[in-house]
This record gives structure tokens, C-alpha cells and sequence, in this order.
């Protein structure tokens, strides 16, 4: 069975402009997480998709958005880049929602210059 | 809001010996989940191993085991007979049932030769 894959692994965007990353995730599973992480403020929780509908969310401006697919797949958009959003996003799928065991992909890593 | 803190930001272990990494969280949940996960260098983040508070029995994944100490709020991580393979970041995670996880800071383990 497939791992959870996101697309692109790497990108590089300038401050002002928008940027949006996908994920897709393991067969079967309908949840989807998504997490920022830096070097200064670590793992941090973006939200969480199950069905369509967004079940939790971090603690992070309204530029960063997300939305999921009726097959699951999810994407996550920032808008108007700052320097600050140069991070690797993770996005982990489980099988429903509020699973506690999450499954990981390799990450994107957004550079913004 | 629950936190966790890993307060070993490096550590180093000869092959074959025997390390512990430390974790403490802050909850006032009875009801939760303890992780550690594994992220090697440019590669995507694996669970080691989970522990569910209402468990007494501490859990064991072959060469991995935790110390859960509940009243303490500690869940230590112990690897037997490290391999080079064991170098990696591990991060420490909670989940109160049915939320996102929530990271410490994570620690670095070296394995020498």
C-alpha cells in the first residue's frame, strides 16, 4: 500500500504571492493533518480534514487555508507569503477522523525569498 | 493548553549501547496518548511507539521501550542495542483523544561508531 505523498517536495516563492501544496493519503484513510515545521517553533498543528469539512484547527492567520477532496486528498494554499513561511509542511492521514495514529509523508519545503 | 517539553536537545550513544531520551507534558486530561516519533535526516517521520495513559503496562517495540510515569507526567523513551539506523530526531507528541498532536521540541541522537 502507497504511503501518504505530497507534492511538490520542494519550492521556492517570493514574498507577496500565494503558494498551494497537496497531499495524498494512504488508501483509505479519510482524515488528513497538516503541521508546520522550523527550526524556532518546531511541529506546529495547521488543521485537520475528514470528509470534506475541516474538523480543527491550529493557531495560524487566515492566509493559511486548506480544503479536502470528496477521494481525500487535501491542499493546503498560503496566501501572501512572508519570510516566516519558509518551513517544511508535513501532511499525516489516518484512517478517521480524530485517529491518534497518523502516518507522515516526506514533507514540502517551501523556501520564500 | 497541553505542552511538551523535551529538555535533551542532543544526545549521543556508542552502537550496541543502551540510551534514554526524556519527555515530561503538562495535562490536566486523564485520558490521552503519548508518542515518540522518528524523523531521520531528509526523511519522512516514523511512529516508534505509543503509549494510552489509561494503560498501566509501559509499551515495548522490540529494541524500544517507554518509562511511562503518569502521576509524573513523564514518558521517557529507551533504545536497547543502538544501531546507526536509530540516528534521527526524535520528537516526543501528545494527543488528547481525538486532537492533533502536539510536539516538543524534539532531540537529536547521534550514534558513533
Amino acid at each position: 500500500k502507497a504511503g501518504v505523498t505530497q507534492t511538490p517536495r520542494y519550492l521556492i516563492k517570493t514574498r507577496g504571492q500565494q503558494v498551494t501544496l497537496s497531499c495524498s493519503p494512504i488508501s483509505g484513510h479519510r482524515s488528513v493533518s497538516w503541521y508546520q515545521q522550523t527550526p524556532g517553533q518546531g511541529l506546529q498543528f495547521l488543521f485537520e480534514y475528514f470528509s470534506e469539512t475541516q474538523r480543527n484547527k491550529g493557531n495560524f492567520p487566515g492566509r493559511f487555508s486548506g480544503r479536502q477532496f470528496s477521494n481525500s486528498r487535501s491542499e493546503m494554499n498560503v496566501s501572501t507569503l512572508e519570510l516566516g513561511d519558509s518551513a517544511l509542511y508535513l501532511c499525516a492521514s489516518s484512517l478517521l477522523a480524530g485517529e491518534n495514529e497518523q502516518f507522515f509523508g516526506p514533507g514540502t519545503r517551501l523556501t520564500v525569498l | 493548553a497541553q505542552t511538551v517539553t523535551q529538555s535533551q536537545p542532543e544526545m549521543s550513544v556508542q552502537e550496541a549501547e543502551t540510551v534514554t531520551l526524556s519527555c515530561t507534558y503538562d495535562t490536566s486530561e486523564s485520558d490521552y496518548y503519548l508518542f515518540w516519533y522518528k524523523q531521520p535526516p531528509s526523511r519522512q517521520m516514523i511512529l516508534v511507539i505509543r503509549q494510552e495513559a489509561y494503560k498501566q503496562q509501559n509499551a515495548t517495540e522490540n529494541r524500544f521501550s517507554v518509562n511511562f510515569q503518569k502521576a509524573a507526567k513523564s514518558f521517557s523513551l529507551k533504545i536497547s542495542d543502538s544501531q546507526l539506523g536509530d540516528a534521527a530526531m526524535y520528537f516526543c507528541a501528545y494527543s488528547n483523544s481525538g486532537y492533533a498532536l502536539n510536539f516538543g521540541k524534539g532531540t537529536s541522537l547521534l550514534v558513533t561508531p
